[in-house]
This record gives C-alpha cells, structure tokens and sequence, in this order.
C-alpha cells in the first residue's frame, strides 16, 4: 500500500505571496498523482494531475505542481493567492489498482 | 450534466439506529467509491464497487457496514447500528471504465448522537 505524507499541516500566507503545499509519497513503482481541493463544507475538487509525460503539471486556479520521481515529491505551488484559495488541499497517489490514497490534508489559510 | 450527487447531505443518527447514505455517479460511469473523512484525517478507503459487484473492500470495517451498487438506482453505503465513532463524512467518487481521476460528490455529514 501506498502511503502519502504532506508534511505541513496548516500553512497562512498573506493575500498575493506565494505558496508551495508539499507532498510525498513512499513508492518509487509507476503512480499517478494528484491534488484536490475540499472547501468547507463540500466535496473535492480535482486541481491536476500528472499521469506522464512533462514532470511540471498546470492545473485549474493558476496551481501548478512538479513531479520529482528521485524524491518521490509532488508539490503543489501557485506563486501569487487569492483571498479565495483558502481551503483543503489534499495529494492523493493511486498506483496500478484503483485505489487512491490520500494525506492528511493542507489548511491553507490565506491572511488579507 | 450532473456531477455525483449524494443524499443526504447531513444525516443525524440516534446510536443504535440505522444510516443510509445514497450515491449516483455521474452519467456513464460504471465505478463507485466510497471514502470515510474523519476529524482532522484525510480520507480513507471503503469500498470499490462497479454494477452488482463488489471489487475491492478492503477498507470496510467487518461488521455493521455494507454497500451495494445495483443494476438499477443509486449506490448505498449502509451502516447499521451506528456508533458515535461513525460520525464522518462520507465521500462517493465516480469514474468511467477506464480512468486516472475520481469525481467526487458533496458528501454526506453522518452526525450520531
């Protein structure tokens, strides 16, 4: 089974700095990657994906995150938030199963 | 197009009593998986079901919980006899046949008391 660590369990930044969410995974084996967002109250939104091919992924919302296989790292950053990126960032990894298997979540507290 | 939905959004359960919680993937996805969200947890594995089949539940406690997805109508996790320690979200994702991503519904807030 996999396991999935984000090391930072609350992270605050002010309105406009940037941010990076770290996540790493425990398998080296062929996985896929994932963040989602959770806002209070409501389900997860998929924010991007690497499955392959370029190690830097774009996703919704101006994040962005990179795949580093030697230190099995998937970060997710976006160099300037919004008021209303306060939320629940959650990696997940899912191996050659369907399983998924997510961290313990990032608060993601942005101060005006 | 309607993403997952789940119903109730917030069910309330007197211990002992029995909860159902209700999940319809979206349009042509044939896969459905729940996940439990416990209090400052990420969410956790359940249970992997496609039509009338029961694929992986591995992460499904021993007694008291079961699900099923049938041929016809909406997937439903059923918890009976519940437990404070039940009090969770609980999650339902969708995918097609053949996929890398989940789509995820609201979720249901199971409150036992």
């Amino acid at each position: 089974a996999q396991s999935v660590t984000q090391l930072d369990s609350q992270v605050p930044v002010f309105e406009e700095a940037p941010v990076e969410l770290r996540c790493n995974y425990s398998s080296s084996v062929s996985v896929y990657l994932f963040w989602y967002v959770q806002y209070p109250n409501q389900g997860l939104q998929l924010l991007l994906k690497y499955l392959s091919g370029s190690t830097l992924v774009k996703g919704i919302n101006g994040f962005e995150a990179e795949f580093n296989k030697s230190q099995t790292s998937f970060h997710l950053r976006k160099p300037s938030v919004h008021i209303s990126d306060t939320a629940e960032y959650f990696c997940a990894v899912r191996d050659t199963g369907n399983q998924f298997y997510f961290g313990t979540g990032t608060s993601l507290t942005v101060i005006p | 197009n309607a993403g997952v939905m789940q119903n109730p959004r917030h069910l309330v359960r007197r211990r002992g009593q029995e909860a159902r919680l209700r999940c319809s993937p979206m349009k042509g996805h044939s896969h459905v998986y729940w996940y439990r969200q416990l209090p400052e947890e990420g969410l956790k594995f359940m249970v992997y079901l496609q039509k009338e089949n029961i694929i992986d539940e591995s992460g499904m406690p021993k007694e008291r919980f079961s699900a099923e997805f049938p041929k016809e109508g909406p997937s439903i996790l059923r918890i009976q006899q519940v437990v404070r320690g039940d009090s969770a979200a609980y999650f339902c994702a969708s995918s097609p046949l053949e996929t890398y991503g989940y789509t995820f519904g609201s979720g249901t807030r199971l409150t036992v008391v």
